[in-house]
């Protein structure tokens, strides 16, 4: 079976750091992008980017190109998603999700459950 | 950026209606490259429709993708009480990728 499995949630406080996960399994972990959705409390869904675990090659939306990191490991299938200095306006829910097939341009077909990052004092 | 609006904001049905949910987007968006996703409350969002018309793989045929950027169309011929959840449009050929505001399909 193809499936991600995320990390469990998080609470942090304002400044710290974090680093979520995300673990690919049934597939060649390598040949496919993998991105992260933003959906915070109530709301819609965000693009945050993607990256191929194959070379770690990372492409960003403007809006967290800075503000976060992705990175990968594909010795244990797993990509990550890292902050240096959370915010409290970055508690959300984080997704990550696999692309359909092998393009870096396709729709997200394989989801993570979902990690809930909550930042307050 | 490509803002993707969809509407209505909430469509009211009963179980064995049809529904019909339309996206727009601000620019030109190849059809090949966009995409419906059903969520459910706490649940992940799952692909239902890529290349706005081609069902994605396990989706039953009761939902059908049609149109362009201009006017895309998500179709669900017969609701079933397990389709009552949010939808989203998508368009993935321009970076940043996008996501409409979404679509709530609740129970009259």
């Amino acid at each position: 079976e193809v499936q991600l499995v995320q990390s469990g949630a998080e609470v942090k406080k304002p400044g710290e750091s974090l680093k979520i996960s995300c673990k690919g399994s049934g597939y060649n972990f390598t040949n496919y992008w993998i991105g992260w959705v933003r959906q915070m409390p109530g709301k819609g869904l965000e693009w945050m980017g993607i990256i191929h675990p194959g070379d770690s090659d990372a492409r960003y939306s403007p809006s967290f190109q800075g503000q976060v990191t992705f990175s990968a490991d594909k010795s244990i299938s797993t990509v990550y998603l890292q902050w240096s200095t959370l915010k409290p306006s970055d508690t959300a829910i984080y997704y990550c999700a696999r692309h359909r097939d092998t393009s870096s341009v396709d729709a997200f077909e394989v989801w993570g459950q979902g990690t809930m990052v909550t930042v307050s004092s | 950026d490509i803002v993707l609006t969809q509407s209505p904001g909430t469509l009211s049905l009963s179980p064995g209606d049809r529904a019909t949910l339309s996206c727009r987007a601000s620019q030109s968006v190849s059809s090949s490259y966009l995409a419906w996703y059903q969520q459910k409350p706490g649940q992940a969002p799952r692909l239902l429709i890529y290349g706005a018309s081609t069902r994605a793989t396990g989706i039953p045929d009761r939902f059908s993708g049609s149109g362009s950027a201009a006017a895309l169309t998500l179709t669900i011929s017969r609701l079933e009480p397990e389709d009552f959840a949010v939808y989203y449009c998508q368009q993935y050929g321009t970076s940043p990728l996008t996501f409409g505001g979404g679509t709530k399909v609740e129970i009259k």
